[in-house]
C-alpha cells in the first residue's frame, strides 16, 4: 500500500515561511492535495493538483511536487494559519487506494 | 452552491450497525465525474478516508475496513448512506462526507460536510 509522511509539527515565527512536506515513493508521479484543517472544523482544500488554489485562497499559499516529497509552501505565515494540514493523493488504479497523510501541526510562535 | 450535511445517531452501542446520511445540495450525483466520500477522524487524530461512491455507481473502499462498510446512493433524493457494522469504542470519530468532481488519480474533496460526531459506548 502506498505510505504518505508528514512531520508531525511545523513551527514557524509570523511573517516566515513555513514548509509542510508530503514524503511517497515517486510521489511527483501523483497529482498531490493540501487541506487545512482547525479546531472543531471540517477541513478546507487549500491546494490542489500540486500547486493550483481554490478560489478564495491567499496566494500565500503554494505547493509543489517532485520526486519522492512533495511541499505545501505558506509564505508570510500569519496567526489565522496555525492549524493541521493533511496531504492526500488517490490511486485510482488500486483496488485499496490510500488517501490522506497523517497530518502536520503548523504552530504559529 | 455546493452544502453537504451529515446526520445519523450520535451515540451506537458495541455490535451494533452504524448508519449515516449524507444530505446534499449544489450538484448531481448523475453528473459524469462526480461523487461522493466519507472521512472519518477520531478525536485528536488524524483524517481517515472509509469509502467513495461515483456517479456511476463505482464503490472504493478502505481496505482496513472493507468488510464493515457499505456505500449507497439515492440520486432522487440527493443523499448518499453509508453503513458500518460491529462497532466497536475504536470506531468514535467525527464523521464527515465530501464532494468531488475530480475523477481517477486526480480526486479530491473540494466540499465538505460539517462533521458529526459519532460515539460508540454502551
Amino acid at each position: 500500500s502506498y505510505v504518505l509522511t508528514q512531520p508531525p509539527s511545523v513551527s514557524v515565527a509570523p511573517g516566515k515561511t513555513a514548509r509542510i512536506t508530503c514524503g511517497g515513493n515517486n510521489i511527483g508521479s501523483k497529482s498531490v492535495h493540501w487541506y487545512q484543517q482547525k479546531p472543531g472544523q471540517a477541513p478546507v482544500l487549500v491546494i490542489y493538483y500540486d500547486s493550483d488554489r481554490p478560489s478564495g485562497i491567499p496566494e500565500r499559499f503554494s505547493g509543489s511536487n517532485s520526486g519522492n516529497t512533495a511541499t505545501l509552501t505558506i509564505s508570510r505565515v500569519e496567526a489565522g494559519d496555525e492549524a493541521d494540514y493533511y496531504c492526500q493523493v488517490w490511486d485510482s488504479s488500486s483496488d485499496h487506494p490510500r488517501v490522506f497523510g497523517g497530518g502536520t501541526k503548523l504552530t504559529v510562535l | 452552491q455546493i452544502t453537504l450535511k451529515e446526520s445519523g445517531p450520535t451515540l451506537v452501542k458495541p455490535t451494533q450497525t452504524l448508519t449515516l446520511t449524507c444530505t446534499f445540495s449544489g450538484f448531481s450525483l448523475s453528473t459524469s465525474g462526480v461523487g461522493v466520500g466519507w472521512i472519518r477522524q477520531p478525536p485528536g487524530k488524524a483524517l481517515e478516508w472509509l469509502a467513495l461512491i461515483y456517479w456511476d455507481d463505482d464503490k472504493r473502499y478502505s481496505p482496513s475496513l472493507k468488510s464493515r462498510l457499505t456505500i449507497t446512493k439515492d440520486t432522487s433524493k440527493n443523499q448518499v448512506v453509508l453503513t458500518m457494522t460491529n462497532m466497536d469504542p475504536v470506531d468514535t470519530a467525527t464523521y464527515y462526507c465530501a464532494h468531488s468532481a475530480s475523477y481517477g488519480d486526480y480526486l479530491h474533496f473540494d466540499y465538505w460536510g460539517q462533521g458529526t460526531l459519532v460515539t460508540v459506548s454502551s
